[in-house]
């Protein structure tokens, strides 16, 4: 079956604008979460969704948001972009988020 | 709070030799720990699984041992293959929180 699948791959932003990232989780996974990847943080915890619902919330500024659709797929966004906000945003799926994530391969996003 | 250690990187192996990649853990509850494995420009692959003390996890030859006693989650592989060269990182899921914690990742790589 099919992976999980986000979209874009890649993203150029400037500072002060705003963006969003796709992803959709593989058929049947209701557990939805998102990770940021950096070389100097390494990999951060987001949040969580979970039928629509946010269960978990990572150590983020409020810029960071993220919703879940009724057929499980889920956006983020970031608003207000920073330098410092350039990373790879992963995208993971789970059945009910207690039996390991099935990561996506990411999109890289990079604001100058 | 609940962390993860692994040993600093990059180890270079030649094929054929045997692989270790040390894990340690800090957790209030009863984690289950996985390893993942990253290869260039993409996402996050499970690679193994435990989700309690003395279950062992393996997959593709890497094994690694949920030991509670000394709270660690060593990956091992007995011969690596120059297809093994990746970053691997370690992580623990305390259940009911939906999200990981990882290590800082170790980047190995494997000389023909």
């Amino acid at each position: 079956k099919a992976g999980v699948t986000q979209t874009p791959r890649y993203l150029i932003k400037t500072r002060g604008q705003q963006v969003t990232l796709s992803c959709s989780p593989i058929s049947g996974h209701r557990s939805v979460s998102w990770y940021q990847q950096t070389p100097g943080q390494g990999l951060q915890f987001l949040f969580e969704y979970f039928s629509e619902t946010q269960r978990n919330k990572g150590n983020f500024p409020g810029r960071f948001s993220g919703r879940q659709f009724s057929n499980s797929r889920s956006e983020m966004n970031v608003s207000t972009l920073e330098l410092g906000d350039s990373a790879l945003y992963l995208c993971a799926s789970s059945e009910d988020g207690n039996y390991g994530y099935t990561f996506g391969s990411g999109t890289r996003l990079t604001v100058v | 709070g609940d962390s993860v250690t692994q040993m600093e990187g990059p180890v270079t192996l030649s094929e054929e030799a045997f692989l270790t990649i040390n894990c340690t853990y800090t957790a209030t509850g009863y984690p289950s720990l996985f390893w993942y494995v990253q290869y260039p420009g993409e996402g996050l692959q499970l690679l193994l699984k435990a989700t309690k003390a003395d279950d062992k996890g393996s997959n593709k030859g890497f094994e690694a041992t949920y030991r509670k006693e000394t709270t660690s989650f060593h990956l091992e592989k007995g011969s690596v293959q120059v297809s093994d060269s990746a970053v691997y990182f370690c992580a623990l899921s305390d259940t009911g929180t939906y999200k990981y914690i990882f290590g800082t990742g170790t980047r190995l790589k494997v000389l023909a």
